[in-house]
């Protein structure tokens, strides 16, 4: 069955600190991960990881994928208050809707 | 365009009453897919349409539960005789697909309280 586990549950850190997300998956014909932030409503798009090893970026964001060992991580550098939310990743089913793991909490204090 | 759309933004029903909710997705987009998020837990698919046919259903949709989307636009999500384990966030999201899904975007979602 597929399954995705993300890892920590859950992260409390200071501003400034830089933080590491993890994602792993099991999903039968694997194409794509999709990387979101969802703060009190939406998921809402970050990243869509295909090809190993390259890295996606996105100001203080980063992500990378490494379908060998079929996970992903998500970096957050000089994290802000703004930062806080929960981190979900999804790679597609085959048949194209999104399996979630339940997600890293994030809480960035000042 | 302002993305997908979702009504109303929170419902409060009484146990047994059914509800309806509406998702307007992103207009170009001929897919679109209903999730449904309890606290601590990531959004759970429950179905997805590629224009006006429903081509998925999760067998977490029990038969209280029905979706449709007429003429492939706004689809509507209804639960019939809700229960209070129904109390959930219930997602929308849509995308272009051809071949790969493009633009996955969201909604904000209806909260169902269900006392």
């Amino acid at each position: 069955e597929d399954k995705v586990v993300q890892s920590p549950l859950s992260l409390v850190v200071h501003e400034g600190d830089t933080v590491t997300l993890n994602c792993s998956y099991e999903v039968t014909n694997f194409r794509s991960l999709l990387w979101y932030k969802q703060e009190k409503k939406a998921p809402t798009f970050l990243f869509m990881l295909t090809s190993s090893g390259i890295e996606k970026k996105s100001g203080r964001l980063s992500s990378i994928l490494d379908k060998k060992e079929l996970f992903s991580i998500l970096n957050i550098t000089a994290t802000q208050t703004g930062d806080s939310a929960i981190y979900l990743c999804a790679p597609p089913h085959n048949t194209d809707k999104l399996i979630f793991g339940t997600g890293t909490r994030l809480q960035v204090f000042p | 365009d302002t993305g997908v759309s979702q009504n109303p933004r929170h419902k409060i029903t009484k146990r047994g009453q059914n509800v309806t909710f509406r998702c307007d997705p992103i207009s170009e987009h001929n897919r679109l897919y209903w999730y449904r998020q309890t606290l601590g837990q990531g959004p759970e698919f429950l179905t997805y349409f590629q224009n006006e046919a429903q081509l998925e259903k999760s067998r977490l949709l029990s038969d209280r539960f029905s979706a449709e989307r007429p003429k492939g636009s706004f689809s509507t999500l209804e639960i019939q005789r809700t229960e209070q384990g129904d109390s959930a966030m219930y997602l929308c999201a849509s995308s272009f697909y051809q071949g790969f899904s493009y633009g996955y975007t969201f909604g904000s979602g209806t909260r169902l309280t269900v006392v």
